[in-house]
């Protein structure tokens, strides 16, 4: 069965450091997604991705996030310099289609822990 | 904006109990609504959907019904075992992204 995948499962990284987070969605998935949960809190939305550009995005979504598809596989979220509350468990997601009867389908996850 | 808000867990029962785990709405209009299961370790899976008013998800035994009059989507079991220990997060779509509640943790014991 076809899965999202992400690597690192956890990165631990000094406070004012780049890290990049890697998803390979699903092969014939159009759109892309980026969640987040920090410890005990509720999952948020991040960024939607489509056809090569932003679709949406959050106001957590700052000028630190960057996302990328630089090939035909991956999806990757940058945080060009990292800050404490930058921890967290961060989740991507694909879906096939534009409508909701599309299932989201997520990874497993990145713990991302800064020090 | 919308938003979702669900029960404070955790939520404790013993095997083959009732489960209940209560999840409201608020959105313009009438979004898809969903229900998540996050697993010890693993990620996001989803449970079961609704896509209109009255319909009713249904997967692994969990139910829960599109109620658009108490704007709800309240998940339930007949008979928890000890394997649906999980953290269950109520969602809904949003021009295409997911809104979650804060989850609600299940402990099932035997």
């Amino acid at each position: 069965e076809p899965e999202v995948t992400q690597t690192p499962s956890h990165q631990v990284t000094q406070m004012g450091q780049e890290v990049i987070l890697r998803c390979v969605p699903i092969s014939n998935h159009l759109y892309f997604y980026w969640y987040r949960q920090i410890l005990g809190q509720k999952v948020e939305f991040l960024v939607s991705f489509y056809n090569n550009e932003i679709s949406e995005k959050s106001e957590i979504f700052d000028d630190q996030f960057s996302v990328e598809r630089p090939d035909g596989s991956n999806f990757t979220l940058k945080i060009r310099s990292t800050k404490l509350e930058d921890s967290a468990m961060y989740f991507c997601a694909s879906r096939g289609g534009r409508s909701s009867y599309n299932e989201q389908f997520f990874g497993p996850g990145t713990r991302l822990t800064v020090l | 904006g919308d938003s979702v808000t669900q029960m404070e867990g955790p939520v404790t029962l013993s095997e083959e109990a009732f489960l209940t785990i209560n999840c409201t709405y608020t959105a313009t209009g009438y979004p898809s609504l969903f229900w998540y299961v996050q697993y010890p370790g693993e990620g996001l899976q989803l449970l079961l959907k609704a896509t209109k008013a009255d319909d009713k998800g249904s997967n692994k035994g969990f139910e829960a019904t599109y109620r658009k009059e108490t704007t709800s989507f309240h998940l339930e079991k007949g008979s928890v075992q000890v394997s649906d220990s999980a953290v269950y997060f109520c969602a809904l779509d949003s021009s295409y992204k997911l809104i979650f509640g804060s989850g609600t943790r299940l402990l099932v014991r035997p």
